[in-house]
């Protein structure tokens, strides 16, 4: 079974370009999230997709990020225009819809650096 | 509110020894999920384990356990026999069901397995 594909894998830009991270998760897993995970801390969720309506985007900054997932499947994170402060980790994961038991499975990221 | 409390910034353990690693959290519903994950340096985030908030017995996976006290709302995990494969950063994380199931990661633990 494949796992979660991200790309690109890192990415340098400079402060106030665009960046744009893809995802496809396993087959058949209804649910993705986008973490943003800073040097040294947890994972914090961006924004979360059941199929391709948005469940949680609490924690989304809306002036600059955008994500999508068209059709349910894979999905695109955008950052634009990006800051400083945006220099992370940005995790893609995927689970099935089994309520509680449903543990995440994870891409292997995309290393962003803003300069 | 941090709902997922991790104290411990970093461990050290000596290598075959056991090492728990201290996890609270705080929620107000009835039905979560606790999990743990672990981040090698290479980045990628693994399932450990899952405990459910209804379960009467304490989960176990190989050389991991859950400690899990509900009434003091604590999952720490236990670690025995470490490796020197074990050296990673550990994750809780807690799922709960707030407008849709989201879960929420801990700042993690950073364990160092001596030789």
């Amino acid at each position: 079974e494949a796992g979660v594909a991200q790309s690109p894998r890192y990415k340098i830009i400079e402060k106030r370009q665009s960046v744009a991270f893809w995802c496809n998760p396993i087959s058949g897993h209804a649910t993705l999230y986008w973490y943003q995970q800073i040097l040294g801390q947890g994972p914090k969720l961006l924004i979360q997709f059941q199929n391709n309506g948005v469940v949680d985007d609490s924690q989304l900054p809306k002036d600059r990020f955008s994500a999508e997932r068209l059709k349910g499947v894979d999905s695109t994170l955008k950052i634009q225009p990006a800051k400083l402060e945006d220099s992370a980790v940005y995790l893609c994961a995927s689970s099935l819809v089994t309520g509680n038991t449903g543990e995440l499975f994870f891409g292997e990221g995309s290393r962003l650096t803003v300069l | 509110a941090q709902k997922i409390t991790q104290t411990q910034p970093g461990m050290f353990v000596q290598e075959k020894e056991a090492v728990t690693l201290d996890c609270t959290y705080d929620t107000s519903d009835q039905s979560y999920g606790l999990f743990w994950y672990k981040q090698p340096s290479s980045g990628e985030m693994i399932f450990l384990i899952y405990q459910g908030s209804y379960d009467e017995q304490n989960a176990t996976e190989g050389r991991y356990s859950l400690n899990f006290q509900k009434a003091r709302k604590s999952a720490n995990l236990v670690i025995s026999a470490s490796q020197l494969g074990d050296s990673a950063m550990y994750f809780c994380a807690m799922r709960e069901y707030t407008g849709g199931f989201k879960t929420i990661f801990g700042a993690g633990t950073r364990l160092f397995v001596k030789a």
